[in-house]
Parts: C-alpha cells; sequence; structure tokens
C-alpha cells in the first residue's frame, strides 16, 4: 500500500524569510503524481502545487517550488519570501496514474511570525 | 467558474439519526470524490464516482454510509444510524477526467452528540 509521510507537526518561519516542508512516500508504481496542498482554518483544500512522476524538472508557482527526489521518494515543498497569508496546516499527497484517490500525509503546520 | 459547494456547512445531530450531506461539484467535472478528515484518522478517502458511477468504494467505513451521484453532478453522502465517531469533517472534491488535480469544497463539519 502506498503510504505518504510528512515528518514535521509543526514548522515557523519569519515572514520574508524561506521554509521548506518535507514529504516522502512509499510506492512501487512508475506512474504517479505528487501534490502539496494548503488548508488554512477555513478548512478550504487549496490546491498549490503538482508533480508528474515522469517529469524529472521540479515544479514551480511563484514563490512555490518542489525538490522532487525520484529515487529517494522524497517531495518537500520550499515556500520563499514568505507571508502571513501562508500560515495553514499543508498536505503532501499522491496519486498513482490509474487509480482515483488523493493519499494524504498527516500534515504540517506552517506559522508565519513578524 | 464556481468552486466546489457543500451543505450544510455545518451538522449537529443526535447519536442513531440519518444525516445527509449534499456537494456540488465544479460544472463539466466528470469525477467526484468523498472524503473523511477526523483528529484521529487524518485525512481518508471514501468513495470515487465517475459520472454516475462508483467504481472505488474502498474507503466507506460501514454499511451504514452510502452515496449516490445523480445526473453526473450533485452528489449526497447518507450516514444512517451515526455514532460518535462519524464526527468529522466531510470534504467532497471534484476533478475532470482524466486530469489529475482534485478541487475541494470548503466541508461539512458534522458532530454526533
Amino acid at each position: 500500500a502506498q503510504t505518504v509521510t510528512q515528518s514535521q507537526p509543526e514548522m515557523s518561519v519569519q515572514e520574508a524569510e524561506t521554509v521548506t516542508l518535507s514529504c516522502t512516500y512509499d510506492t512501487s508504481e512508475s506512474d504517479y503524481y505528487l501534490f502539496w496542498y494548503k488548508q488554512p482554518p477555513s478548512r478550504q483544500m487549496i490546491l498549490v502545487i503538482r508533480q508528474e512522476a515522469y517529469k524529472q524538472q521540479n515544479a514551480t508557482e511563484n514563490r512555490f517550488s518542489v525538490n522532487f527526489q525520484k529515487a529517494a521518494k522524497s517531495f518537500s515543498l520550499k515556500i520563499s519570501d514568505s507571508q502571513l497569508g501562508d500560515a495553514a496546516m499543508y498536505f503532501c499527497a499522491y496519486r498513482t496514474g490509474t487509480a482515483s484517490k488523493l493519499t494524504f500525509g498527516t500534515g504540517t503546520r506552517l506559522q508565519v511570525t513578524l | 467558474g464556481a468552486g466546489v459547494s457543500q451543505s450544510p456547512s455545518n451538522k449537529v445531530t443526535e447519536k442513531g439519526k440519518d444525516v445527509e450531506l449534499r456537494c456540488d461539484p465544479i460544472s463539466g467535472h466528470t469525477a467526484l470524490y468523498w472524503y473523511r478528515q477526523s483528529l484521529g484518522q487524518g485525512l481518508e478517502f471514501l468513495i470515487y464516482f465517475q459520472g454516475n458511477s462508483a467504481p472505488d468504494k474502498s474507503g466507506l467505513p460501514s454499511d451504514r454510509f452510502s452515496a449516490e451521484r445523480t445526473g453526473g453532478s450533485v452528489s449526497t453522502l447518507t450516514i444512517q444510524r451515526t455514532q460518535q465517531e462519524d464526527s468529522a469533517v466531510y470534504l467532497c472534491a471534484s476533478s475532470f477526467y482524466p486530469n489529475p488535480e482534485q478541487y475541494f469544497g470548503p466541508g461539512t463539519r458534522l458532530t454526533v452528540t
């Protein structure tokens, strides 16, 4: 069974600084997708970034970028120039190329301080 | 366009009562998913619809849980004879098959007293 592990229950970053959230996963599949979702106190899960396993290039979306290490099964999220609005729970998620469901990690709560 | 909507936003019910939770996916999205988020179990998959069919029901925790989707659009998740352990946030998501991204609604917080 596929598993997703987020080993950092909580992280803190100062405004304008950079923070990296860690995620590892376990799978025997070769075709899969990885995602980072953000969940603020409003409960709405917001898609931050996606990575296809077959792509070697790391995905980037504005201030958000990933470090995808396929051999190590690692998928970390880097947030640059952190803003107060980045404070939220961040979930790493996995799905295979053929299956439908997302498998989530346990989440990392990010605090942003002044 | 409008995102995924869910109703009610919050629901408090007594143990043993039945509840219905509703999800309106993004217009044109063919795939619909239900997840449950609780403190003890994290985010769990419940069921997946492709059109009106449910090819993956593997996450439904017991036969008290059922779901249907009509017209390839609205879905209803029904929990019969609710128990306290059913208290959780129920999240709905939709996607435009075969795109892998899933877009979530705001969830329904269910509290069973």
